[in-house]
């Protein structure tokens, strides 16, 4: 079963923008992290944001928010004021289990493509 | 701080022919990751490595793949022989595992090969 869902395929934004990517996971385990990661054109992922299970508040970093709604299994990432420079492929992923007991395997979505147009 | 570094950046093989990638870790980074990356899709665990010891291998299709990590740093990911559906991005990740660690496996820009 897919464990972590991302529905779009390509999203456009135009710059200075708001945008949100969708998200949604499947876990039985009541400890999880849920991750954004972006891929730019140069192939390598870029950690954004990370939401912990038991998180009371949604995490923000910078331009970056991760709306967190536990009872719909949902975790979308809200850019703010898009730059250019945020086009790329944007991964949700996800890591069951308390951190920092041992391994546990991250799961990645199949990706959402940004295109920002000025 | 440098971080990982992956070689080559592109490979292009026939098939049946061997291949294989290197990576050096984040210094200090006790846990290392190969996942392999199909065109639209998102990264999938191939091997995971703490220190020497490989302690996840479940996805390494062991009839062709190996993988080593010699000393607990560099490691390398080999293909013999290669097939056509081998064509993909390879990526190493780095992180550090364990009471005070966080929680980010850091990315290298992965080495994209095609298989003819």
């Amino acid at each position: 079963a897919q464990k972590i869902t991302q529905t779009q395929p390509g999203m456009f934004v135009q710059e200075k923008e708001a945008v949100t990517l969708d998200c949604t996971y499947d876990t039985s385990d009541p400890s999880y992290g849920l991750f954004w990661y972006k891929q730019p054109s140069s192939g390598e992922m870029i950690f954004l944001i990370y939401q912990g299970s038991y998180d009371q508040q949604n995490a923000t970093e910078g331009r970056y928010s991760l709306n967190f709604q536990k009872a719909r299994k949902s975790a979308n990432l809200v850019i703010s004021a898009s730059q250019l420079g945020d086009s790329a492929m944007y991964f949700c992923a996800m890591r069951e289990g308390r951190m920092n007991t041992g391994f546990q395997k991250l799961v990645f979505g199949t990706g959402t493509r940004l295109l920002v147009s000025p | 701080e440098a971080g990982v570094v992956q070689s080559p950046r592109y490979k292009i093989i026939e098939k049946k022919q061997p291949v294989a990638f290197w990576c050096n870790p984040i210094s200090g980074h006790n846990t290392l990751y190969w996942y392999r990356q199909n065109l639209g899709q998102g990264p999938e665990l191939l091997i995971r490595y703490e220190n020497e010891e490989a302690v996840d291998d479940s996805q390494l299709p062991k009839d062709r793949f190996s993988a080593e990590r010699l000393k607990g740093v560099d490691s390398t990911l080999k293909i013999q022989p290669a097939e056509l559906g081998d064509s993909a991005v390879y990526l190493c990740a780095s992180s550090l595992e364990g009471e005070l660690a966080g929680y980010e496996q850091y990315f290298g820009p992965g080495t994209r090969l095609t298989v003819t």
